[in-house]
């Protein structure tokens, strides 16, 4: 059975950083493209970013990029989100997503890491 | 950037209707788009990938047309367990953008 589990959420000060986990099983994970999808309370779904299978290609959306970080370790089957410079609109629910077999779509998802910046 | 807009944004419906939500792309995006159901609490679920293409243990009231920048996903006759949220989504080029959503309420 494919499983991704996502940790790490919480709460975290303005400014502050936080590394989210997504640890997988059931399937091979160095084989496949994996992605972060965030969705603030009551709205929508956002693509965050992107990794390939060696972690050599990331792709980031503009408004994250420069204090988001996307890596994997495949010894591990573990893809990791690192956040830094968090301000209160990256309150969110994140995402772990597996691209699929032949790419361009997401067929296996995490449950979800809450993080919410307060003061 | 290619923006994904759905309409509409929210609708009612009665158990056994046919149900459409619609999905316009700002760009030309082929056949890249996906169509994902999500629950209160839960993470999206995948319906249809590649405009039209029926995940495996999708139900067949389930379908997806389009190409190019108009898409459609239909619920040919809608179930108690499909009162949700649909997103669409593309994966044309990054960032892979998902619309507004469509929530579907019972009437």
């Amino acid at each position: 059975e494919v499983q991704l589990v996502e940790s790490g959420g919480g709460l975290v000060q303005p400014g502050g950083s936080l590394r989210l986990s997504c640890t997988v099983s059931g399937f091979s994970f160095s084989n496949h493209w994996m992605h972060w999808v965030r969705q603030a309370p009551g709205r929508g779904l956002v693509w965050l970013s992107r990794i390939n299978t060696d972690g050599s290609r990331t792709t980031y959306l503009d408004s994250v990029e420069g204090r988001f970080t996307i890596s994997r370790d495949n010894a591990r089957n573990t893809l990791y989100l690192q956040l830094n410079s968090l301000t209160v609109d990256d309150t969110a629910v994140y995402f772990c997503a597996r691209d699929s077999d032949s790419g361009r779509y997401f067929d296996y998802w995490g449950q979800g890491a809450l993080v919410t910046v307060s003061s | 950037d290619i923006q994904m807009t759905q309409s509409p944004s929210s609708l009612s419906a009665s158990i056994g209707d046919r149900v459409t939500i619609t999905c316009r792309a700002s760009q030309i995006v082929a056949i890249y788009v996906n169509w994902y159901q999500q629950k209160p609490g839960k993470a999206p679920r995948l319906l249809i990938h590649s405009a039209s293409t029926l995940q495996s243990g999708v139900p067949s009231r389930f379908s997806g047309s389009g190409s190019g920048t108009d898409f459609t996903l239909t619920i040919s006759r809608l179930q108690p367990e499909d009162f949700a949220t649909y997103y669409c989504q593309h994966t044309y080029s990054t960032p892979w953008a998902f619309g507004q959503g469509t929530k579907v309420e019972i009437k």
